[in-house]
């Protein structure tokens, strides 16, 4: 089973301020994702990342899969208390099947 | 209402009963999904299915039946429930089996064994 680190596991920050969350493995993986779950519902999917080195942004958000394809990143700018959550990072290895990393807890108090 | 519906919400029950927990999707997608997410663990892959009649085990599977036959439905049977499957179980669907592919998960199902 591969595994997936992801880095801080809580995080309470100021509204306004930046953050990132860091999402580290061992194993190489064909694609990323990145999902949001708020309490008492499942994950949404925000975005995935399949090429070395791709950057994607939606709005405040900056999603990075790093060049060997076994990190990745997700920087938020200015965060907003809407921002709160627990974010998940996905990767996808060779039978297609996703593993899951543990989770950061966001908290953006106002 | 279209989406993915999971049912019961919340499930009290005993050491040594046999649960079954239900998931329906309208989208006619191909791939179902059962996770449970614990504190500390994430998401764990229980059990998959590529298509109807069509299962296979994920990475924690042990204690768990699943069964898919129509395209719609996706339970999961607990067979003798213990106190180490507490936890919240989600159901997913999406089109494809690749990474690539959006999973669209339910509301979950938050179940405690006693």
């Amino acid at each position: 089973t591969q595994l997936l680190e992801q880095s801080p596991q809580f995080l309470s920050i100021q509204e306004g301020e930046n953050l990132t969350v860091y999402c580290n493995s061992s194993s190489v993986f064909s694609s990323l994702q990145w999902y949001r779950q708020e309490p008492g519902e499942g994950p949404v999917l925000l975005v995935t990342v399949v090429t070395g080195g791709e950057v994607k942004k939606l709005k405040r958000l900056t999603f990075q899969f790093g060049d060997a394809r076994k990190d990745s990143s997700l920087h938020i700018t200015a965060a907003q208390p809407g921002d709160t959550g627990l974010y998940l990072c996905a990767g996808a290895d060779a039978g297609n099947m996703l593993t899951f990393g543990g989770g950061t807890r966001l908290m953006v108090k106002p | 209402d279209a989406g993915i519906t999971q049912s019961p919400r919340y499930k009290i029950t005993e050491t040594g009963r046999q649960v079954t927990l239900m998931c329906h999707q309208t989208w006619s997608h191909s791939y179902m999904f059962w996770y449970r997410q614990d504190l500390g663990h994430g998401l764990r892959l229980i059990y998959y299915s590529a298509a109807a009649d069509i299962t296979d085990k994920g990475e924690v599977p042990d204690g768990y039946v699943v069964s898919r036959s129509k395209t719609e439905n996706f339970p999961l049977t607990l067979e003798s429930a213990t106190r180490s499957q507490t936890s919240v179980y989600f159901c997913a669907s999406s089109e494809g089996g690749g990474g690539s592919y959006e999973q669209y998960f339910g509301p979950g199902t938050r179940l405690t064994v006693t």
